[in-house]
């Protein structure tokens, strides 16, 4: 069990790029999340996967915003027409099922800046 | 809605002594309640967790939170800090099954503890 992985770590874009983030969930997982988190705030979340069905959206996902998991594995979130607001840390997070499903694992997050 | 509300922004306490963080929720019936811990630049780890049961729980690293009902609160504690115990706190709410927003968590803002040797 490598826990989930993030990548990449850091990103810097300029203003109006599109950036895509990967997540790794832990491999017998099927809930996947995503979460975003500004300096000095908690996080806030994003969207919520169960296996490859998209199950949940927050209303802070905006259009620019789109988030897959096409297999059920890995899922990528990409920003597309990046705003300075956008500059964040962007947390993934997994969860199995059964026993134990409410309790979700946090990846290391990827931090993004937009000049 | 859930919500939290962790009132300290920043604690400092001296290595040794003990160690205790505010949390406050708002939720419709009996939540999930998990603290994470996070350092600079890193992600979130798991500290501890209630679901049911007994309302005192014990976590990794020492530390233990308390589940009282009639409080709204899940205080984090600690009998003796130790410098590595530096870091930010996260107080976290989760919906349980069968809600429109099951598996979400929603956070507190977070507490920061500095450690004074």
């Amino acid at each position: 069990d490598t826990g989930v992985s993030q990548d990449p770590r850091h990103k810097i874009t300029k203003r109006g790029q599109n950036v895509t983030f990967r997540c790794d969930p832990i491999s017998e997982h099927n809930r996947l999340y995503w979460y975003r988190q500004t300096l000095g705030q908690g996080p806030e979340f994003l969207t919520y996967f169960q296996n490859e069905a998209q199950l949940e959206k927050s209303r802070l996902l905006s259009d620019r915003f789109s988030a897959e998991r096409p297999k059920g594995s890995f899922s990528t979130l990409e920003i597309q027409r990046t705003e300075q607001g956008d500059s964040a840390m962007y947390l993934c997070a997994s969860s199995g099922s059964g026993e134990g499903w409410e309790t979700q694992y946090f990846g290391p997050g990827t931090r993004l800046l937009v000049l | 809605a859930q919500s939290v509300t962790q009132p300290d922004i920043h604690i400092t306490v001296s290595e040794g002594a003990s160690l205790e963080l505010r949390c406050n929720y708002s939720y419709g019936a009996t939540p999930y309640l998990f603290w994470y811990v996070q350092s600079p630049g890193q992600g979130l780890q798991l500290l501890l967790k209630y679901f049911s049961g007994d309302t005192l729980v014990q976590g990794i690293k020492g530390f233990e939170a308390e589940f009282k009902r009639s409080q709204s609160s899940f205080n984090l504690r600690k009998p003796s800090v130790h410098w590595s115990d530096a870091a930010e706190y996260f107080c976290a709410v989760g919906a349980r099954a069968g809600g429109t927003s099951y598996g979400k968590l929603t956070f507190g803002q977070g507490t920061i503890l500095t450690v004074h040797p």
